[in-house]
């Protein structure tokens, strides 16, 4: 299965701190993407990276992609309340778009 | 706002019974994607509709099965419910098919009792 893998499955910081998780996956891929969900909610597109791009930026958004070591890292910059979320790395490929099971972000005020 | 709209919000129902979630997609996007969310299997693909056909079919079970209108909404018909139906039924949408960004809709909370 193409399926992502985030690590930590939550992490809790203090606002203003950077928040960083990671997404490993086992094949091959056309690209990577990032997606927020707030509880119970829609979820988010917030970023894609092709599979020949190495590092994208969005805003206080940072994602990198290592093809080699199939993984991707998500870090969220000076981190607000409004960032409690999950993220998920979906990864589309031959088998369609493919998500994890998500990091749980907390930032404490 | 995703302008991808999904009702009804909440359905509370009983084992055996059958429903219709619907999904009206973005305007100008011609493929919708249907996923189910539940806190043991997580977010899984079940299939997708581009511009009325099928193109991609993934965990979805014979029990359940879907079809896109000329106007582009799109309804997922579940039959047979069980409890382990119950999850978050998400409608996403692009304006092609491929596997790039999608917008999700806010979901429709399926209770089977």
């Amino acid at each position: 299965s193409q399926q992502g893998e985030e690590d930590p499955q939550a992490l809790s910081i203090q606002e203003g701190e950077n928040a960083t998780m990671n997404c490993s996956y086992k094949t091959s891929i056309n690209n990577l993407q990032w997606y927020r969900q707030n509880s119970g909610r829609g979820l988010v597109h917030l970023i894609l990276i092709r599979s020949n791009e190495r590092e994208k930026h969005s805003g206080r958004l940072r994602v990198t992609l290592d093809t080699s070591k199939k993984s991707s890292s998500l870090l969220i910059t000076a981190s607000r309340a409004a960032d409690t979320a999950s993220y998920f790395c979906a990864i589309g490929g031959a088998d369609g778009l493919t998500f994890g099971k998500g990091t749980h972000l907390i930032i404490q005020p | 706002d995703s302008g991808v709209t999904q009702t009804p919000k909440h359905l509370i129902t009983a084992t055996g019974q059958r429903v219709t979630l619907r999904c009206s997609p973005r305007s100008g996007d011609l493929s919708v994607y249907w996923y189910q969310q539940s806190l043991d299997q997580g977010l899984q693909f079940l299939i997708q509709y581009y511009n009325g056909e099928e193109r991609a079919k993934g965990n979805i079970l014979e029990r359940f099965s879907a079809q896109q209108f000329p106007d582009l909404h799109s309804e997922l018909n579940l039959s047979s419910l069980e409890l382990g139906d119950s999850a978050l039924y998400f409608c996403a949408s692009s304006p092609r098919t491929g596997w790039r960004e999608q917008y999700f809709g806010p979901g429709t909370r399926l209770t089977v009792t």
